[in-house]
């Protein structure tokens, strides 16, 4: 298996652009979550979603973070428009059955630069 | 709500000598821990989870971990590290019941010298 896969790698943007970071998970892997990574922060969970259904977005800095799991096979994160606080990395991590203690697969994740 | 603490925010070592990564939990159940390596441009892989049963956790690579409930505190040591260890080590908790909801520490970055 490929693993988890995340488009693209490094993305630079400019203040107020939208921006769409893309996520695809392990075939077979029930449960998806989005994290951001940062220094100040560490490692915070935004969004998880279970049977592609947002399960717990309180994680979720703003309105300007939107999520979706159109299928299993897909989700994306959306920032509009984006800010130079919101730079970081963000991972993408799926699971089989984390309420069993399955461990998370994580992606190798999207730095995420805004100017 | 439950927290991590990762005391130490690096720790280098010479190639061969032993390390220990502390780190100290709270919550008010039961909880879950676990250890994640983190490698250069790459995302978190398991390296070992504590679940119940025997304190005394092994994971990948040679390394173990042991729970202390009293101490709230799940430490994470090798005996002889390698260049190839250098990493970033995090340690995260999950309480009973929301298992999905793992909480991460900051972080402690493994350097290994020659």
């Amino acid at each position: 298996d490929a693993g988890v896969i995340q488009s693209p790698r490094h993305e630079v943007t400019e203040m107020g652009q939208e921006v769409t970071l893309r996520c695809k998970p392990i075939s077979g892997h029930n449960s998806l979550f989005w994290y951001r990574q940062t220094m100040m922060r560490g490692l915070e969970l935004l969004i998880y979603f279970n049977n592609n259904v947002p399960i717990d977005d309180s994680g979720m800095p703003e309105d300007r973070f939107s999520a979706k799991m159109p299928n299993a096979s897909f989700s994306t994160l959306k920032i509009q428009p984006s800010e130079p606080r919101d730079s970081a990395v963000y991972f993408c991590a799926s699971s089989l059955r984390p309420m069993e203690d399955e461990k998370l697969f994580f992606g190798s994740g999207t730095q995420l630069s805004v100017l | 709500a439950q927290s991590v603490t990762q005391l130490d925010s690096q720790v280098p070592v010479f190639e061969e000598a032993p390390v220990e990564l502390r780190c100290n939990y709270s919550s008010s159940v039961s909880v879950y821990l676990f250890w994640y390596v983190q490698y250069p441009n790459q995302g978190l892989q398991l390296l070992l989870k504590y679940l119940s049963g025997s304190t005394l956790v092994k994971g990948i690579n040679g390394f173990e971990a042991e729970f202390n409930k009293s101490q709230t505190s799940f430490h994470l040591r090798k005996p002889s590290v390698h260049i190839s260890d250098t990493a970033e080590y995090f340690c995260a908790v999950s309480e009973g019941g929301s298992n999905y909801k793992l909480t991460f520490g900051k972080g402690t970055l493994l350097t290994v010298n020659p």
